[in-house]
């Protein structure tokens, strides 16, 4: 199957300051990317659709201006979480279908950032 | 949007017997039902999927069921062994995945 990298696998910021994630599909094209949050013992939720060369799709009650991503190439996504607080602390997974008609999509190794 | 709703939320067995979780969705337009099992820590991984124009589907000791009309599946585990164990989520797909609550498996040995 396909592979989608994700780094860093773990991340630990102070409040006030701004990470990045990158998400990467290692053996395909990635036109459209996904990015969930999971919080302690819940389920997966969606924050947003990344697109190449285009702006993301954001779910509602999530902020754009707060969750910034970038898609700027065929193979890298990034989620930059800005003026992080501790209530942004969570497990946050990306997905990439292995091209934009297939059904099953292929998740990252997830990345766990904790705020202080 | 799209509502899935997962039980049980927790669910105990011997090691040896059949588990089952159930899942119901609301939008009739969703025509993907993948089911994910994650361990602590981990990426979800891909257990079993079914599509809308298919009732039933096997993998060894795995199964799902779909239907369509009541919008729900469910997904089959028979001859259970500890190494089963894991949080398993549901999903349904019309436009986006969207993910049941979980539920966590624990087989006994």
């Amino acid at each position: 199957g396909a592979v989608v990298s994700q780094h860093p696998s773990r991340v630990i910021c102070k409040s006030g300051t701004s990470v990045k994630i990158e998400c990467r599909s290692l053996d395909f094209q990635a036109t459209t990317m996904f990015w969930y949050r999971q919080f302690p013992k819940q389920s997966l939720m969606l924050m947003a659709t990344s697109n190449e060369g285009s702006k993301a799709t954001y779910e509602q009650g999530v902020e754009k201006d707060k969750f910034l991503i970038n898609h700027a190439s065929l193979t890298l996504s990034t989620l930059t979480v800005t003026s992080a607080h501790p209530e942004d602390s969570s497990f946050y997974i990306c997905s990439a279908p292995a091209n934009p008609n297939a059904d099953e999509q292929f998740f990252g190794p997830g990345t766990r950032l904790t705020v202080l | 949007g799209e509502n899935v709703e997962q039980h049980p939320s927790t669910l105990s067995v011997q090691e040896g017997d059949s588990a089952v979780i159930k899942c119901t969705y609301s939008d009739s337009a969703s025509n993907y039902f993948p089911w994910y099992k994650q361990e602590l820590g981990k990426r979800p991984q891909l257990i079993i999927d079914i599509r809308s124009n298919v009732g039933e589907k096997k993998d060894q000791r795995i199964a799902v069921t779909l239907n369509k009309t009541a919008k729900h599946f469910s997904l089959h585990i028979t001859e259970t062994q500890p190494e089963d164990s894991a949080v398993y989520f549901c999903a349904a797909r019309a436009l986006k995945l969207t993910f049941g609550q979980g539920t966590i498996l624990t087989v006994h040995p």
